[in-house]
């Protein structure tokens, strides 16, 4: 099993429409998970922290299911602009916390 | 401030020639890291440092050397470029904060060895 896993998409949706993504990660000892966005030929950055309790930024909620492995990234009224691609992101504490381990990305087009 | 810049932005070279690229951060980082991303492997970790003077391998580090003299700079060198080694090389920095940080990234090298 892959460390980090999503589907790679791409996702077609329509503008206003609600998307969601999983991905499952395959080391328990897992501590830390994130949701990256990346644009086309630019650099990954940061879009929020998964906390265990869950958390919501405006039209983005992700959840974590740690009994499941799996976390999930929401996104609601989806704009033009939110096309790109998500990346899953696991702190595997092989090293601590320093390293992360990155998914490939799920691309999502939002059309008009 | 700049956040990380790096350093070309575009090479070509060819097979058994060397370079190095050059990252640099401004915002005090501890950690510093370089990555490659190829189309369907998604982002790999080549090599990190956790502080001045310190380096260690990370995912696939073969082929690749890296140094980190100052705290704010972290080099990545080829010592002999290989097609394989075509890719779009990404520098990060972070700074550590109990369970949960942030990696902010440069805007990537696109090397292409022919």
């Amino acid at each position: 099993r892959k460390e980090v896993e999503q589907d790679p998409g791409p996702f077609n949706v329509p503008e206003g429409a609600t998307v969601a993504f999983n991905c499952t990660y395959s080391n328990s000892a897992s501590q830390s998970f994130f949701w990256y966005r990346q644009d086309c030929r630019k650099e990954p950055k940061l879009l929020m922290s998964v906390y265990s309790s869950g958390n919501e930024d405006g039209r983005f909620t992700a959840q974590l299911n740690r009994a499941s492995q799996y976390i999930s990234l929401l996104i609601r009224d989806s704009k033009l602009s939110d096309s790109a691609t998500y990346l899953c992101v696991v702190n595997p504490m092989n090293s601590g916390y320093s390293t992360l381990t990155f998914g490939k990305g799920t691309m999502l087009l939002v059309s008009p | 401030n700049a956040g990380v810049t790096q350093t070309p932005k575009f090479r070509v070279l060819k097979t058994g020639q060397s370079m190095t690229l050059l990252c640099a951060q401004d915002m005090n980082h501890e950690y510093m890291y370089w990555y490659r991303q190829d189309p369907g492997m998604g982002l790999r970790l080549i090599h990190y440092s956790v502080g001045e003077g310190t380096t260690a391998k990370g995912e696939v580090p073969d082929g690749y050397n890296v140094s980190r003299l100052k705290k704010q700079n972290f080099l990545l060198g080829l010592e002999s470029a290989a097609p394989s080694q075509t890719s779009v090389y990404f520098c990060a920095s972070s700074k550590p904060s109990g369970m949960s940080y942030e990696q902010y990234f440069g805007p990537g090298t696109r090397l292409t060895v022919t």
